[in-house]
């Protein structure tokens, strides 16, 4: 089947601006991630979504960075005020839950949305 | 917190040579273990697990072994080729499987 889709591929944006990152996870997949993919700092953790629970902000590095997850699928990450640090490659994951804990399973990566702030 | 060590790139191998890359991690209870790789101009595809101690995961004639009594996972394989050329990114999830924590990937490049 298809696999982890991320809209835009590029985004170019101007410092200051906000922007949306959206990503369509395979379907059946109840969990969702978001990573962040930079020079300086290799492959980072921003959030989890997993079912109706409260997501895990844990990794999101400040409150200029949100997502939301509608209806158990699609999500859009967003980033307001946009600052050159946040210059990256963002990639979203799915899995679904597997095992006699129903732990999320294998993470599967969508091919990335490259932000660049001018 | 949980962690993982690899080996620093590039690593710069001809076709046919043998293929270790390290990893390290550090975690409490027992994660699962995977190895990602990234070819030039694609995504992170994953390309062996192990949830176990002991447990051997393959794929493309890639290897590792989950050894809890040194915490590594080592990345091997046999004979290298140029398409194998790409970056290697050694990753655990902790029981719970929420966030992959990554290490900072190794860059292979592969000449013939």
């Amino acid at each position: 089947g298809a696999g982890v889709s991320q809209s835009p591929s590029n985004k170019v944006t101007e410092k200051g601006k906000d922007v949306e990152l959206r990503c369509d996870p395979i379907s059946g997949h109840t969990a969702l991630y978001w990573y962040r993919q930079s020079l300086g700092q290799g492959l980072e953790f921003l959030i989890y979504f997993q079912g109706n629970s409260a997501p895990d902000k844990s990794g999101l590095p400040s409150d200029r960075f949100s997502a939301e997850r509608t209806g158990g699928s699609v999500s859009t990450l967003t980033i307001q005020r946009t600052q050159q640090e946040d210059s990256a490659v963002y990639l979203c994951a799915s899995s679904k839950l597997a095992g006699a804990f129903n732990s999320p399973d294998t993470q599967y990566f969508g091919p990335g949305t490259r932000l660049t702030v001018l | 917190g949980n962690s993982v060590t690899q080996m620093e790139g590039p690593v710069t191998l001809s076709e046919e040579a043998f293929l270790t890359i390290n990893c390290t991690y550090t975690a409490t209870g027992y994660p699962s273990l995977f190895w990602y790789v990234q070819y030039p101009g694609e995504g992170l595809q994953l390309l062996l697990k192990a949830t176990k101690a002991d447990d051997k995961g393959s794929n493309k004639g890639f290897e590792a072994t989950y050894r809890k009594e040194t915490t590594s996972f080592h990345l091997e394989k046999g004979s290298v080729q140029v398409s194998d050329s790409a970056v290697y990114f050694c990753a655990l999830s902790d029981q719970a499987g929420t966030a992959l924590i990554f290490g900072k990937g190794t860059t292979l490049s592969v000449s013939s």
